[in-house]
């Protein structure tokens, strides 16, 4: 069953470093989203990404944070310059919505993301 | 705007007992989807299940059953005869309007099942 894979499954990265993290979608997927959970948090809303383009983002998603497509398979979530609070796990998530009214997005396992 | 509230932090039962987790949800459109996610303590998430405002049947999928109920904006989830596989972090998520929309969460609810 295709499924999404992120790497790296941990990221370690000083203060003020960038940082990219990988995501591969499901291959016939059309939308892509990331998502960051802060330890014990719960789950919230990034970015979302269609066509080449950002769709929506959240108030989360300043200047710091962009996302590419720089190829037909990876997806990526660039953080220009770390901060401590930025220490959570994110997750990559695709869906298809030419299957009609499911709305479901399939998640990735997540990367690890600590910022020393 | 959209919310979704869980407001079970943490719901600890003996294993065999049955435990329903609780969430209700605010939102303004008419067309909607409701989700169940389990997180175990590996970190990923789960789907369990997805429902859509227009279908108000009851689901059962083994010993798991949920309620969904326009009426109080209520999706609740039971866990019938629990078992100690089933400690997670469950999270009720909704989406509405278009698919670039990103799923709200709620806090999530801690179940400890205890042996």
């Amino acid at each position: 069953e295709p499924e999404v894979t992120q790497t790296p499954s941990h990221q370690v990265t000083q203060m003020g470093q960038e940082v990219i993290l990988r995501c591969v979608p499901i291959s016939n997927h059309l939308y892509f989203y990331w998502y960051r959970q802060i330890l014990g948090q719960k789950v919230e809303f990034l970015v979302s990404f269609y066509n080449n383009e950002i769709s929506e983002k959240s108030e989360i998603f300043d200047d710091q944070f962009s996302v590419e497509r720089p190829d037909g398979s990876n997806f990526t979530l660039k953080i220009r310059s770390t901060k401590l609070e930025d220490s959570a796990m994110y997750f990559c998530a695709s869906s298809d919505l030419r299957v009609a009214g499911t709305y479901e997005q399939y998640f990735g396992p997540g990367t690890r993301l600590t910022v020393t | 705007a959209q919310k979704v509230t869980q407001a079970q932090t943490e719901i600890s039962v003996v294993e065999k007992e049955d435990v329903t987790l609780d969430c209700v949800y605010e939102t303004r459109d008419t067309t909607y989807y409701l989700f169940w996610y389990k997180q175990p303590p590996s970190g990923e998430l789960v789907f369990l299940i997805r429902r859509n405002s227009f279908d108000e049947q009851n689901e059962i999928s083994g010993r798991y059953s949920w309620n969904f109920q326009k009426s109080t904006s209520s999706f609740n989830f039971t866990i019938t005869a629990s078992q100690v596989v089933d400690s997670a972090v469950y999270f009720c998520a909704l989406i509405s309007g278009g698919g670039a929309d990103g799923l709200t969460f709620g806090k999530g609810t801690h179940l400890i099942i205890q042996p």
